[in-house]
């Protein structure tokens, strides 16, 4: 069984401060790991994915995010907020195999203020 | 070139009804996925096909639910005698390879059905 705990909701942070979403999770198998963003009325888009290789993961955006086993998280990170990064984030997990499907988090939605 | 595109983008339908809803996947993509999404929550799995086999059907929550795919290409998610609580968004997501849990998932924007 695998399972996304997405810690806050709800992030509120200024324009230009950093910005951090809390995701752990559980995984039964070596996870592969994803962020993906849902702006209003638009698709959800990958932001990005870890597999197994660097645990540092660099993604779109300027967005990153670091694996770390032993305290199985998987948060998200910016340096620097920017307007245009107001949506809803999911942390992903899926077991890496044959026909895994993804296990979504229930969402955090970041408010970007100035 | 083109995303993947889901039709209509919302529906209304009275308790009771059927509905169909359309998935066209990027061109090629062997993966495609169909999810539920309820109000305020993350997207659930419901069914995964790779071409025109449907390998994965645990999510779909109940025989009122049939997906389909039959040339391996766009995909049509039904529901039967739709209820209340099958209000949601679902999305449709395709992949360019058989899924092992690893590759992108490209998503539609979904089709908000309502159910009255």
């Amino acid at each position: 069984a695998q399972s996304v705990t997405q810690l806050d909701s709800h992030v509120s942070v200024s324009e230009g401060t950093p910005v951090l979403l809390r995701c752990n999770y559980s995984s039964s198998y070596s996870p592969s790991l994803f962020w993906y963003v849902q702006h209003p009325n638009k698709g959800l888009q990958l932001l990005l994915k870890y597999t197994s290789a660097a645990t540092l993961v660099k993604g779109i955006n300027g967005f990153e995010a670091e694996f770390k086993k032993s305290e199985t998280s998987f948060h998200l990170t910016k340096p620097s907020a920017h307007m245009s990064d107001a949506a809803e984030y999911f942390c992903v997990v899926s077991n890496t195999g044959t026909a895994s499907k993804l296990t979504f988090g229930t969402g955090t939605r970041l408010q970007v203020t100035l | 070139g083109a995303g993947v595109s889901q039709s209509p983008r919302y529906k209304v339908a009275k308790r009771g009804q059927d509905v169909a809803l359309r998935c066209d996947p990027i061109s090629g993509h062997v993966s495609l996925f169909w999810y539920q999404q309820a109000l305020g929550q993350g997207p659930e799995f419901l069914t995964y096909f790779q071409n025109e086999a449907q390998l994965d059907k645990s999510g779909l929550p109940s025989d009122r639910f049939f997906a389909e795919r039959p040339e391996g290409s766009v995909s049509t998610l039904k529901i039967q005698r739709t209820q209340q609580e099958d209000s949601a968004v679902y999305l449709c997501a395709s992949s360019a390879t058989p899924e092992t849990g690893r590759e992108t998932q490209y998503f539609g924007p979904g089709t908000r059905l309502l159910v009255l």
